[in-house]
């Protein structure tokens, strides 16, 4: 099983331009999750999905959309980017809370992502 | 709403040595999380504590919840190198969202 794979590893933007960042999961979850990380700050939730055709903000959801038209895809969409969105992202998936129990989350390797 | 805070923030310290780092939260959450991540990696799980008094332990890692006190620890047995990444914690929040603390930077010196 290859677990949480995300895709690209790095991407260079300049201010304006617009990307689609991939994230896919072999582990049959039905919760996915997209974080971002700052330097000295731990993760932020900027938004998620509990299944299939369902997505709901996060804590910091402005300038992002994203899709989850198969179960095991989100995508994590900048419309228009800014040097503010310059970041680590991180794709992560779990099992539903009541199910696992320990709703432990999965995470990717990330995509350092840079807006000139 | 749920805030996490760990500290230190930062811990440089000697192979061999103990030490603790501290997450507190700041209203009920059932259920604290603890992470690593080493640099430029991912994260990975380390523990989940899911009552009052749990006690988990792995190598020279030990973590405890204290849910009265809303705190949690995590304890470094005699330090190695190779304990040296970043420590989240994580609390779980009524939304069943997880708020993240910033982090504890550990480097362990030989």
């Amino acid at each position: 099983n290859a677990g949480v794979t995300q895709t690209p590893k790095f991407r260079v933007l300049k201010t304006g331009q617009s990307m689609t960042l991939l994230c896919a999961q072999d582990m049959n979850h039905e919760y996915m999750y997209w974080y971002r990380q700052d330097p000295g700050m731990g993760l932020r939730l900027i938004h998620y999905s509990v299944g299939e055709g369902t997505t709901a903000k996060g804590e910091v959801p402005d300038g992002y959309n994203v899709s989850r038209l198969k179960k095991q895809n989100f995508l994590l969409g900048l419309e228009s980017a800014a040097p503010s969105q310059t970041s680590v992202y991180f794709c992560a998936s779990s099992y539903p809370w009541l199910v696992s129990g320990t709703y432990e989350q999965y995470f990717g390797p990330g995509t350092r992502l840079t807006v000139t | 709403e749920l805030k996490v805070e760990q500290n230190p923030l930062f811990l440089s310290m000697q192979e061999g040595k103990n030490y603790t780092i501290y997450c507190n939260y700041s209203t009920t959450s059932d259920r604290l999380y603890w992470y690593r991540q080493d640099p430029g990696k991912s994260l990975e799980s380390l523990f989940v504590l899911l009552s009052n008094g749990a006690v988990k332990q792995e190598g020279r890692l030990m973590a405890s919840l204290d849910t009265k006190a809303r705190l949690s620890t995590l304890h470094i047995t005699a330090a190695v190198h190779d304990l040296s990444a970043t420590y989240f914690c994580a609390g779980a929040d009524s939304n069943y969202q997880l708020i993240w603390g910033a982090g504890t930077k550990l480097i362990i010196k030989p």
